[in-house]
């Protein structure tokens, strides 16, 4: 069993529609960072959390630390929000950084005009 | 303040050939971390890098692979005798410390192996 599991897979949503991507961890962690992946172009990092809720734009991320779980919400999705989302934890025991990261296999969404 | 540069963003090599890729962290980050992105699998974690310091290799492979980052200039990652298997994405970060601060990625080196 992976570290990481990321629910969905694949993701396809017709615009507007209200997206949630689902995480979930198995080790303790320091941080949890969501990343955004275009096909065949670099990583953005969208959030990085350790508690309660971060809001950006149309994007929310909340996390339960109890229940080692994140959510990634997409409000009002647009065509341009297509790309593989990740989900990545730093572990307590990373020596202090929270870059040692565990990457969760991503999820691929798909928004449709 | 351009953001994380990584050069050069496509690279073929033959078997055998050595691989350099690089990787300019934002102005002002002495903090460099260095991904791997298989084909078909997900990132993992390689090294981890402070200035003239490898502070974490724990994810490097034990032969054929190098890294750092001098005073001066960029963070290399440097893969000698390159195989097939080390076709991948390669991805740095950088952040003005370690810890809780935020990290920026790069576009990523895409090596090819023929």
């Amino acid at each position: 069993k992976n570290e990481v599991e990321q629910s969905p897979q694949n993701l396809t949503a017709q615009e507007g529609e209200f997206i949630t991507i689902n995480c979930s961890y198995s080790v303790g962690i320091s941080a949890l960072h969501w990343l955004q992946q275009h096909p065949g172009g670099g990583i953005v990092s969208l959030f990085m959390l350790s508690s309660g809720k971060k809001k950006h734009g149309r994007l929310i991320a909340t996390i339960n630390i109890q229940e080692k779980h994140s959510s990634l919400h997409i409000t009002a999705s647009h065509p341009r929000d297509s790309a593989v989302y990740i989900c990545a934890v730093g572990g307590a025991n990373s020596g202090g950084s929270n870059y040692k990261l565990t990457f969760g296999k991503g999820t691929l969404l798909t928004v449709n005009p | 303040n351009a953001g994380v540069m990584q050069n050069p963003r496509h690279l073929v090599r033959r078997r055998g050939q050595e691989a350099r890729l690089r990787c300019s962290p934002m102005k002002g980050h002495s903090h460099v971390y260095w991904y791997r992105q298989l084909p078909e699998e997900g990132l993992k974690f390689m090294v981890y890098l402070q200035k003239e310091n490898i502070i974490d290799e724990s994810g490097m492979p034990k032969e054929r692979f190098s890294a750092e980052f001098p005073k001066e200039g960029p963070s290399i990652l440097r893969i000698q005798q390159v195989v097939r298997g080390d076709s991948a994405a390669y991805f740095c970060a950088s952040s003005q410390q370690g810890g809780s601060t935020e990290a920026f990625f790069g576009q990523g080196t895409r090596l090819t192996v023929v």
